[in-house]
């Protein structure tokens, strides 16, 4: 299986500052047939359904705010939230659709400082 | 564009079989994997297992021995068996699209718990 691991669990930032989450697999999810890495992002609001952010580690999925950004390959991955904003409060997970099982990260919870 | 709804029930006692219906609503059933995850409270999001459109199932290698996905295209549903449920079993059960493997639509998801 491959394990993915998420940082922090946490963390509080300031509105308008940057909040960074860090997502690593145990092994690369980048596939030599395409040169795609298989990793997504979701945001996750308490009482939802989890919300597409990012395919192929930094696709921006329609309607997701440009603020968003997904960044990374192999088997560093990083979603950054250039300007956070009060709706932005959520837990972020990451997800590899690389091989099944599937797996996701175990999340990070950002709030507001 | 899709949503998926899950139904089933919201207490199942120990020992007892978990079944769950998802309902697909604005997009057929065909070309997509359909999928079952479940969060347990405090913990990270699993992978249950899903089918393909074909007929084909995988399933989470933990549960293998328990789970059982099937499909009815005809009704746009898809459903989840869960035999010998204890309460570590309890937990949010969300049922999902995939564009091949990667997860794009979610339900809402609904929380079963085990209890007697």
């Amino acid at each position: 299986d491959i394990v993915m691991t998420q940082s922090p669990d946490s963390l509080a930032v300031s509105l308008g500052e940057r909040a960074t989450i860090n997502c690593k697999s145990s092994q690369s999810v980048l596939s030599s047939a395409d040169n795609k890495n298989y990793l997504a992002w979701y945001q996750h609001k308490p009482g939802q359904p989890p919300k597409f952010l990012f395919s192929w580690a930094s696709t921006r999925e329609s309607g997701v705010p440009d603020r968003f950004s997904g960044s990374g390959s192999g088997t560093d991955f990083t979603l950054t939230i250039s300007s956070l904003q009060a709706e932005d409060v959520a837990t972020y997970f990451c997800h590899q659709y690389y091989s099944a099982p599937l797996t996701f990260g175990g999340g990070t919870k950002v709030e507001i400082k | 564009q899709v949503q998926l709804q899950e139904s089933g029930p919201g207490l199942v006692k120990p020992s007892e079989t978990l079944s769950l219906t998802c309902t697909v609503s604005g997009d057929s059933t065909s070309s997509f994997y359909w999928n079952w995850i479940r969060q347990v409270p405090g913990e990270g999001l699993e992978w249950i297992g899903h089918i393909h459109y074909s007929g084909s199932t995988n399933y989470s290698p933990s549960l293998k021995s328990r789970v059982a996905i099937s499909a009815d295209t005809s009704k746009h549903q898809f459903s989840l068996r869960l035999a010998s449920m204890t309460a570590a079993d309890t937990a949010v059960y969300y049922c999902a699209r995939g564009a091949g493997y990667m997860i794009e639509s979610w339900g809402p998801g609904t929380l079963v718990t085990v209890s007697s």
